[in-house]
Order: structure tokens, then sequence, then C-alpha cells
């Protein structure tokens, strides 16, 4: 399977603990997009990536989160000193850059929950 | 990104064609309509996209309205696997930004 992979795909933690999650974008997608998503919503967004570059974050994105593509390839999403509000699923997506269509392939996820 | 509106939950029975509708009264002529939907616990999958023209694939079919301020996702025979969150998207053409999810419609598929 050549989708976009995260993980773990469940994480459980204790409030104030740090986590980092990993994506595995689909290879040759230079496009990588997180998004997170609580009960009962949509996802929304939280950053993305052209290759290595960062280049735009959402208010959502507290100084808390930092996410990471170092060599444009596989990314990292780190939480320091979780609370009990950053319980969610964290979605990971892909999509070619330059694509004349808006398709992006999400992972399925990794589901945190901060106890 | 134009807004869209969608019905709160659907239910459809197996075999029926399940026919989503979605609202966008402020689209733009460059943007398009995307489907995606997320079964229980698994991320988003797209499904199909249009502009002007209806549009079919392997999945489903997509009928937008000449005006193109409402379109309509249609799953011709729905089965139980087809139980899931459906979003309606617009957004611009070839925009490189993420995508806005609004809160979806819940297809409920029963035997």
């Amino acid at each position: 399977d050549t989708g976009v992979s995260q993980d773990p795909r469940h994480k459980i933690t204790k409030r104030g603990q740090n986590v980092t999650f990993r994506c595995d974008p689909i290879s040759e997608h230079n496009r990588l997009y997180w998004y997170r998503q609580t009960l009962g919503q949509g996802p929304e967004f939280l950053t993305y990536f052209q290759n290595e570059a960062q280049l735009e974050k959402s208010r959502l994105l507290s100084d808390r989160f930092s996410a990471e593509r170092p060599k444009g390839s596989f990314s990292t999403l780190e939480i320091q000193r979780t609370e009990q509000g950053d319980s969610a699923m964290y979605l990971c997506a892909s999509r070619e850059s330059g694509s004349s269509t808006d398709t992006q392939y999400f992972g399925p996820g990794t589901r945190l929950t901060v106890l | 990104d134009a807004k869209t509106t969608q019905p709160t939950s659907m239910d459809c029975a197996e075999g029926r064609a399940a026919n989503l509708p979605c609202n966008h009264s402020t689209i733009s002529g460059n943007e398009y309509v995307y489907w995606y939907r997320q079964i229980h616990s698994q991320g988003p999958q797209y499904i199909i996209h249009g502009l002007k023209n209806n549009e079919t694939n392997e999945m489903a079919s997509l009928i937008i309205t000449e005006d193109r301020k409402s379109s309509t996702l249609i799953l011709p025979h729905a089965t139980l696997r087809d139980t899931a969150v459906y979003y309606c998207i617009v957004r611009v053409g070839g925009s490189q930004g993420n995508l806005i999810f609004g809160k979806g419609t819940k297809l409920s598929v029963k035997p």
C-alpha cells in the first residue's frame, strides 16, 4: 500500500507529557498537511509544508505545537506539555504540488487521549 | 472559499440510491465542488469533484446545477459500508492551501 501512513495510530498520555507523531506521505507528494479533528467536528487545518518548508500555520497551532519535515519526506508533529484539550484525532494528508486538482490523500490518523 | 450548507443527517435504505445535497450559493466561477467522506475512525477519503459539468467515477456521480449554486452527490446503490460523514467543499481550482471542512452530512445506510 502506497498511501499516507501515520504512526502511532493511538496514543494515551498523561497531562504535561510530550508526544510526537509521524506522518509518511505518498512518495513524490511534496505538499503535506496536518489537521486536527475533535469529536463531532470536521477536520481543522493546523499547518502545511511544501517540501521541507513550512508555508502556513493556523492559529490553532499554539506555541506548544511544532511540526517539522526535515528532508521533505516524512513529517513529525510534536505537542509539548500536553493538555486535556489536546485530545483529538491528528490527521495528515498529502498532495502533488502543481496538480490541477486539489485532491488531498489522508492517512488513518493518530488518536491522542490526554488523561 | 465559498461556504457550503449540508443537512446534518440522512438515512438511506441499502441498495437504494443515496442523494446528498449541498448548497453553495456564493460559489464563484473558478471554484470547484469537492466531496470527501469519512468513515468512522478513519481519515477522510476523496470521492469526486467537478466544476460545471456532471461527473461520474467508480464511486459516485456529482450533479451540479446550471447556476452552480447547489450540487448533489449520488451513490447509486448504497451499501452498509457507505455509512459515513460526507463533506462538500468548495475551493478555487489549483489552490495550494488547506481544505476547509464543515460538519458534513452523516449518512446512515440501513438494511
